[in-house]
């Protein structure tokens, strides 16, 4: 089937921390790959993508590597802040989401 | 700003009400979404529209009714919702989907 399997929330963690999200999707084909992020009270903005295998999208010092063998799509960054509490959405394309992880930051 | 423009940003509404969500988007993109988000669950894609064509309804109640007049506009017409109904309504558009959605704010929905 198709589907995108994300690790289960919340995640806690103190400010500068290594963070990573892990994701996983399942599909026919190489779909392109996607994070969201939601902060509180607001819609999902793209985070980053990636568009084939080896691919990395990154912004903001968030980073995730298209891996066609392992079939993943894990999120990290090497020093949170405060800031990136929210939620965060892996997705693949033909609208299959995720069911979000909540990051939580503690100063 | 998002580029997609979702009104209003909340709503109460009784169960014997009438009310629409309105989303704008001048992105130019052809293909719009409306998604549900309930706590603690996934997000729920409702219905699907491409060039103003419906190409896409999750088995969603009839209560609720969307409308795509033009390739900017899309509408969701609620009547006689229910408790249960209370979410987040999110609108997206793409162009195409594989390149991404852009989403509105969301229009916060509780019906008392």
């Amino acid at each position: 089937g198709n589907s995108v399997t994300q690790m289960e929330g919340p995640v806690t963690l103190s400010e500068e921390a290594f963070l990573t999200i892990n994701c996983t999707y399942t599909a026919t084909g190489y779909p392109s790959l996607f994070w969201y992020v939601q902060y509180p009270g607001e819609g999902l903005q793209l985070l980053l993508k990636a568009t084939k295998a080896d691919d990395k999208g990154s912004n903001k010092g968030f980073e995730a590597t298209y891996r066609k063998e392992t079939t993943s799509f894990h999120l990290e960054k090497g020093s949170v802040q405060v800031s990136d509490s929210a939620v965060y959405f892996c997705a693949r394309g033909k609208l299959i989401f995720g069911q979000g992880t909540e990051l939580s930051v503690k100063p | 700003e998002t580029g997609v423009t979702q009104t209003p940003r909340h709503l109460v509404m009784g169960m014997t009400n009438k009310k629409s969500l309105k989303c704008e988007q001048h992105l130019g993109h052809n293909a719009m979404y409306w998604y549900k988000q309930s706590a603690k669950k996934p997000l729920e894609l409702m219905f699907v529209y491409n060039f103003k064509e419906q190409t896409e309804n999750n088995s969603v109640p009839s209560r609720f009714s969307p409308e795509c007049p033009n390739s900017s506009h899309l509408f969701l017409h609620l009547h006689t919702l229910q408790p249960e109904d209370s979410a987040l309504y999110l609108c997206a558009s793409s162009q195409p989907p594989d390149y991404g959605y852009t989403f509105g704010s969301g229009t916060r929905l509780t019906v008392v």
